[in-house]
């Protein structure tokens, strides 16, 4: 198993762009999550699913956008990136609402110039 | 407000050596797990150490333990015979329920260095 997929690993934006970090998982896992770390701190929740054709946001959601048309795919769409979204993006995923643990993926850095 | 505090930005210890990374959290929740995520630099987050709430024994995995105060809400990770590759960022984490989903809340880390 590969585990969770992060593409792209490192992306520069110019301010106004558009783009979608995609992020597979291969274990069939119904939870999954999309979180960015801003420089010298922890992890925030952007969005999460519970399963396919479910998400709703979590913490900081303002300027993305997410979908989950199949268990393995949750892509997140940044919208007329800003400075602010300068940050490292990871996604997660979980088995189901008996498991514990969240599987990461290995991250994109993402800067906004 | 579901929140997670560790009052330590960096930490510097020999090898060999044991160290305790402090974390506090606040909740109403009674049932909840706590987590110890270890980043080194590759960013990779990896979980070091898991408890429940409901369990009154302290966790262990090998040469990490933990101290877990529920009436303090306290949650310490000890790292005895520290090796250089445990060099990394520590991140404290708290899984609460939201709807079904249970997400995990974060502090803001701890830069552990093991020197040589």
């Amino acid at each position: 198993n590969a585990g969770v997929t992060q593409t792209p690993k490192f992306r520069i934006l110019k301010i106004g762009q558009s783009m979608t970090l995609q992020c597979t998982q291969d274990m069939n896992h119904n939870y999954m999550y999309w979180y960015r770390q801003d420089p010298g701190m922890g992890l925030k929740l952007i969005y999460y699913s519970v399963g396919a054709g479910i998400t709703d946001k979590g913490e900081v959601p303002n300027g993305y956008n997410v979908s989950r048309s199949t268990t393995e795919d949750f892509p997140l769409r940044l919208e007329l990136a800003a400075p602010s979204q300068t940050s490292v993006y990871f996604c997660a995923s979980r088995q189901g609402a008996n498991s514990y643990e969240q599987y990461f993926g290995p991250g994109t850095r993402l800067t906004v110039t | 407000a579901q929140t997670v505090t560790q009052s330590q930005p960096e930490m510097s210890v020999q090898e060999a050596e044991t160290v305790t990374l402090s974390c506090t959290y606040d909740t109403s929740e009674s049932n909840y797990y706590l987590f110890w995520y270890k980043q080194p630099p590759s960013r990779q987050m990896i979980l070091v150490i898991r408890q429940e709430a409901y369990k009154q024994q302290n966790a262990t995995e090998n040469r990490f333990s933990v101290n877990f105060q529920k009436a303090a809400k306290s949650f310490s990770l000890k790292i005895s015979d520290s090796q250089l590759g445990d060099t990394a960022m520590y991140f404290c984490a708290f899984m609460i329920a939201i709807q079904g989903a249970q997400k995990l809340v974060f502090g803001q880390g701890t830069r552990l260095t093991i020197n040589p």
